[in-house]
């Protein structure tokens, strides 16, 4: 079993709706959770980090958590074609320096 | 704002050849890492390190080492390279407070021929 696992997509959803992208972790004592976008031939870039259970906003973008499922996602609303790119969610393992990165689920946002 | 940056954008190598990359981050960061990022693998972690002179291997550590002589430089060196190791390869720095998000550079793709 994957330590961290993203459906690998892609995942089509047309401009202006909610993308809904979603990951699995298996380390039960992980407690920092990233979601990086990756642009084709670019490198990932940090868009937002959750702590704690619940839902974490930031312009567009929510996070949420859910400790006790093991379950992180991300919502994109009033998605847009720029939103286009791959979307790699990141879990700290126990202990703390080593980060697990999924797959990452590439997004489509057809105009 | 934190920036990472790494010696090549692209490089071209013989097998068996000695390989150097470089990443250099301005953030006084404490944590280093170096990635490889193959299509449908991900990204794997190689090396990393959480303080000068100070190195732990990560998932595929076979057939590369490193170097972190100053806080702000990690280096990874592919002693003899081979064609498997053409890959995307990506430096990250972290810092310990607050939280632990990771800041990549622009990579350098390697390819050996």
């Amino acid at each position: 079993q994957k330590e961290v696992e993203q459906n690998s997509g892609p995942l089509s959803v047309p401009e202006g709706a909610i993308a809904s992208l979603n990951c699995t972790y298996s380390d039960r004592g992980s407690q920092s959770f990233f979601w990086y976008r990756q642009y084709s031939g670019k490198s990932p870039e940090l868009i937002m980090f959750i702590y704690s259970n619940g839902d974490k906003e930031d312009g567009r973008f929510t996070a949420q958590l859910n400790k006790a499922s093991q379950y992180v996602s991300l919502l994109i609303r009033d998605s847009q074609p720029s939103d286009s790119a791959t979307y790699l969610c990141a879990v700290e393992g126990t202990g703390g320096f080593k980060t697990i990165f999924g797959a990452g689920t590439r997004l489509f946002v057809k105009a | 704002d934190v920036k990472v940056t790494q010696s090549s954008r692209y490089l071209v190598k013989r097998t068996g050849e000695k390989v150097f990359l470089e990443c250099v981050q301005d953030m006084d960061h404490e944590n280093m890492f170096w990635y490889r990022q193959d299509p449908g693998l991900g990204l794997r972690l190689i090396y990393f390190s959480y303080d000068v002179k100070m190195k732990e291997k990560g998932d595929i550590p076979e057939g590369y080492s490193v170097s972190r002589e100053k806080k702000e430089r990690f280096s990874l060196i592919l002693e003899s390279a081979s064609t498997n190791q053409t890959s995307m390869y990506l430096c990250a720095s972290s810092g310990i407070a607050g939280g632990r998000e990771q800041y990549f550079g622009p990579g350098t793709r390697l390819t050996v021929t």
